[in-house]
């Protein structure tokens, strides 16, 4: 089955840095990708996916890149604010499967 | 549309006791998932049901079972529960391959804190 790996398990920047998130599959067939933010005692929400027809995905200070060769997909944050804060977690999917392989999660946090 | 619902939201049973968790999917999704999820450990897949039949399962021993019904509501059910069983039970629900491009994205439910004495 898919295995999904996600780095790092913790990730720590000051207001303003980029921060990016890595995640790498094993399914060559996983065709969609998409990222969850988890604040504190809330549900995963989805933040931006892309599928594998793209290369790259941008949403104002979000972005997702992709590439299939090497099987891995990156989280990209420009500009990190205090309410960026919250545990993300990348996923992998393919069609017929219908359930994504989660990865493990990143605790970001965002020093003011 | 209104989004995925869970109830109840606590609990607090003892151990040995059994526990149902209910999941409204959102208006339209046929596919209910379910997921443990425990400090650390992230999401892990329980199960997935889809047209009242269980399509995929996680690695989770027998005592976890579930249910969909013809409205595509489905329920959770624990037995015997253990100390380790306390954890946020997410559901979440998708389209399920019904748009034909695969790999559709599953929306959450807020989940049931469930804490075993």
């Amino acid at each position: 089955g898919e295995n999904v790996e996600q780095h790092p398990s913790t990730l720590s920047v000051q207001e303003g840095d980029s921060a990016v998130i890595k995640c790498t599959y094993s399914d060559s067939a996983s065709n969609y990708f998409p990222w969850y933010k988890q604040e504190l005692g809330k549900r995963p929400q989805l933040i931006i996916d892309i599928r594998s027809n793209v290369g790259e995905k941008k949403d104002q200070r979000i972005a997702v890149t992709l590439n299939k060769t090497a099987k891995h997909f990156s989280l990209h944050i420009t500009e990190t604010q205090p309410e960026d804060s919250a545990v993300y977690f990348c996923a992998a999917s393919k069609g017929g499967s219908y359930i994504p392989t989660f990865g493990r999660g990143t605790s970001l946090i965002v020093h003011p | 549309k209104a989004g995925v619902t869970q109830t109840p939201r606590y609990l607090i049973k003892t151990r040995g006791q059994q526990v149902t968790l209910s999941c409204s999917p959102i208006s339209g999704h046929r596919s209910v998932s379910w997921y443990q999820q425990t400090p650390g450990q992230g999401l892990q897949f329980l199960f997935e049901y889809f047209s009242e039949t269980q399509r995929n399962k996680g690695n989770f021993p027998g005592r976890f079972s579930g249910r969909q019904f013809s409205n595509s509501r489905s329920e959770m059910n624990v037995s015997t529960l253990e100390l380790g069983d306390s954890a946020l039970y997410l559901c979440a629900s998708s389209l399920a391959g019904t748009s034909g491009r695969g790999g559709d994205t599953q929306y959450f439910g807020p989940g049931t804190r469930l804490t075993v004495l």
